[in-house]
């Protein structure tokens, strides 16, 4: 079945230290996003790529680091920087045209103390 | 920039009545496309429905459907014969046309359903 993998489902991490965020797709979609979700907000955007090898900030970057060395794969790293980084993480991906909406895989739950 | 509005922090309904969730947008932008999206317990983001803003007829999903409302940029979400699996919080969200297209979202509503 296709679909948007991220692992694990929970992270903790201390304080002070960088994590990465797992996020594959095998739906052949050439666009990913990252956003992050805190209570009582909607989602956040904070990366995304539209073709290998090239990506954007979104609108909460500081503190966060992407790659889109592959297609499929388009890792998160939350480093030191991040002042709030426990929040839930949602990855999705979408095929280029107006026409398509985006797909979401099933959340990572990071929390750092 | 385009901003979502959903005023409502949190709904009730009863099993099989009709709830409206409501969303309001600010654009310049003639051309878009709106959407609404589910998240149950298991935040599992779902695809709910899908407007597109040139097209005057109001999208429709089985049970679920919006009115769509340009000029006043109102875009609700109708639930109707509601079933305990709608209970979710469901997110409204503005996206432009082109190729570096955003989604943003509204803050979200939370849908109880009274057995």
């Amino acid at each position: 079945d296709g679909g948007i993998t991220q692992s694990p489902k929970y992270l903790f991490r201390k304080e002070g230290q960088n994590v990465t965020l797992s996020c594959e797709q095998n739906l052949n979609h050439d666009a990913m996003y990252w956003y992050r979700q805190d209570p009582g907000q909607g989602l956040r955007l904070i990366y995304y790529s539209q073709i290998v090898n090239d990506f954007q900030k979104g609108d909460i970057a500081e503190g966060y680091s992407v790659s889109r060395e592959k297609k499929e794969s388009f890792p998160l790293t939350v480093t030191s920087a991040q002042k709030n980084p426990t929040a839930f993480y949602l990855c999705a991906s979408k095929r280029a045209g107006d026409y398509y909406e985006q797909y979401f895989g099933p959340g990572t739950r990071l929390t750092v103390t | 920039a385009q901003t979502v509005t959903q005023s409502q922090p949190e709904m009730s309904v009863q099993e099989a009545e009709t709830v409206t969730l409501s969303c309001t947008y600010d654009t310049s932008e003639s051309d878009y496309y709106l959407f609404w999206y589910k998240q149950p317990p298991s935040r599992q983001m779902i695809l709910v429905i899908r407007q597109e803003a040139y097209k005057q007829q109001n999208a429709t999903e089985n049970r679920f459907s919006v009115n769509f409302q340009k000029a006043a940029k109102s875009f609700s979400l109708k639930i109707s014969d509601s079933q305990l699996g709608d209970a979710a919080m469901y997110f409204c969200a503005y996206r432009s046309p082109g190729v570096n297209s955003k989604l943003t979202f509204g803050k979200g509503i939370t849908l109880s359903v009274r057995p």
